[in-house]
């Protein structure tokens, strides 16, 4: 069955950077994009951005630009999303979502349908 | 960027009731519209993909309906499990992705 599992919580201070990874099984990793998604508490879902696991292609929110990157290793399915020069508003809940096209010509729905189970970050001094 | 408006922000509801969550799109986005629900402390999962197919496994007293820029969810009749937070999203232009703010379903 496909999973996706995150790595645990994560303390940080202002200005320090995070890596969070999200291993991915039971299906060909290549063959699907990688979307994370944060959630502040009590607050909505924010797109950051995503990840081609077939090539490495990005594309990030621009509100990140320039402090997020998104990379992938095929050779453990596992995809990573860096975060720098944290600041308090980034505390959240990040989760990586598999991105999913159907084909229906002439085009392609795109929606997520496997999720991490989050992973908390907390920026705190 | 396209927002993604939901009414009503919060909903409160008995079981067996029929309810129905809007989502409106600052600009036409075809069908590309996707539900998913969230409860407390889980992550989002995917009900409704392209504004009314039904994913897999999903009960069918789940449905989705509209395009172009209006777009509803219903919930035919309330199961207890159904209280949660209900998210509509736009997959039209990926850069970016963008979210409704949220429904919150309680119990009446």
């Amino acid at each position: 069955q496909v999973q996706l599992v995150q790595s645990g919580a994560e303390v940080k201070k202002p200005g320090a950077s995070v890596k969070v990874s999200c291993k991915a099984s039971g299906y060909t990793f290549t063959s699907y994009g990688i979307s994370w998604v944060r959630q502040a508490p009590g607050q909505g879902l924010e797109w950051m951005g995503w990840i081609s696991a077939y090539n490495g292609n990005t594309n990030y929110a621009q509100k990140l630009q320039g402090r997020v990157t998104m990379t992938t290793d095929t050779s453990t399915s596992t995809a990573y999303m860096e975060l720098r020069s944290l600041r308090s508003d980034d505390t959240a809940v990040y989760y990586c979502a598999r991105e999913r096209g159907v084909v229906a010509i002439p085009t392609t729905w795109y929606y997520f349908d496997y999720w991490g189970q989050g992973t908390l970050v907390t920026v705190s001094s | 960027d396209i927002q993604m408006t939901q009414s009503p922000s919060s909903l409160s509801a008995s079981v067996g009731d029929r309810v129905t969550i809007t989502c409106r799109a600052s600009q036409s986005i075809s069908s590309y519209l996707n539900w998913y629900q969230q409860k407390p402390g889980k992550a989002p999962k995917l009900l409704i993909y392209a504004a009314s197919s039904l994913q897999s496994g999903v009960p069918s007293r789940f449905s989705g309906s509209g395009s172009g820029t209006d777009f509803t969810l219903t919930i035919s009749s309330l199961q207890p499990e159904d209280f949660a937070t209900y998210y509509c999203q736009q997959s039209y232009s990926t850069l970016p992705i963008t979210f409704g703010q949220g429904t919150r379903l309680e119990i009446k």
